[in-house]
């Protein structure tokens, strides 16, 4: 079945510093990959996409993603965190069959000042 | 002008009682969602319209009904409460052909069963 997997449940980095949060998919065509963020009582933002083209994808909040087909990832990139970063961090696959997006376990980012 | 909007915020009732959450969108999409996010913050699908008709109901207690009344609005009915259905809900709107798009989201309603 097609899946998301989210290895890190907690990340924590310093405000300034880069982030990575790890997102592996399990899926047999090309996936169509989304991540999402998620304040704090908050509703679920989307950040970027892909779907085709450049492997490497801008969102906004300074953030990017880079789909590597032969490792099966969509990782998250920051160069410097910023201490309103701290949240929620949701990958996504896009399964089809009814327009169903499956998220991962998601990954809880903290910064520290 | 809120794109997903749902209702309420919060709900807190006793066990056994019958609530509903209201969601609208105004963003002209055909497709709408309910999700539920568990205490560990784990969101899973519940129930998927399109234009009306349901399309996607996954293992949900028959306690849990949506209700369409037109494409700009899905309705959560959850009759019997139970604790175990303490969460947030959230709601989200999409194109009828979303697999470029994503999904939007409403903030959310968080019901706590007491």
């Amino acid at each position: 079945a097609q899946s998301v997997t989210q290895p890190d449940i907690h990340i924590t980095v310093s405000e300034g510093a880069s982030l990575e949060l790890r997102c592996n998919y399990s899926y047999g065509a090309t996936p169509y990959l989304f991540w999402y963020v998620q304040s704090p009582g908050q509703g679920l933002q989307l950040l970027l996409k892909y779907f085709s083209g450049d492997t490497l994808v801008q969102g906004i909040k300074g953030f990017e993603a880079e789909f590597k087909r032969s490792q099966s990832s969509f990782n998250l990139r920051k160069p410097s965190v910023h201490w309103s970063d701290a949240a929620e961090y949701f990958c996504a696959v896009f399964t089809g069959g009814g327009n169903k997006l499956t998220f991962g376990t998601g990954t809880q980012l903290k910064v520290e000042l | 002008d809120t794109a997903v909007s749902q209702t309420p915020k919060y709900l807190v009732t006793q066990m056994g009682n019958d609530k509903s959450i209201k969601c609208e969108q105004n963003l002209g999409h055909d497709t709408m969602y309910w999700y539920k996010q568990d205490s560990k913050k784990f969101l899973k699908i519940m129930f998927s319209y399109n234009n009306k008709e349901l399309i996607i109901n996954e293992t949900v207690p028959n306690r849990f009904s949506p209700k369409s009344p037109d494409k700009a609005h899905l309705n959560l009915h959850i009759n019997s409460l139970e604790l175990g259905d303490s969460a947030v809900y959230f709601c989200a709107s999409s194109p009828l052909f979303s697999s470029n798009y994503g999904y939007t989201f409403g903030s959310g309603t968080r019901l706590t069963v007491v």
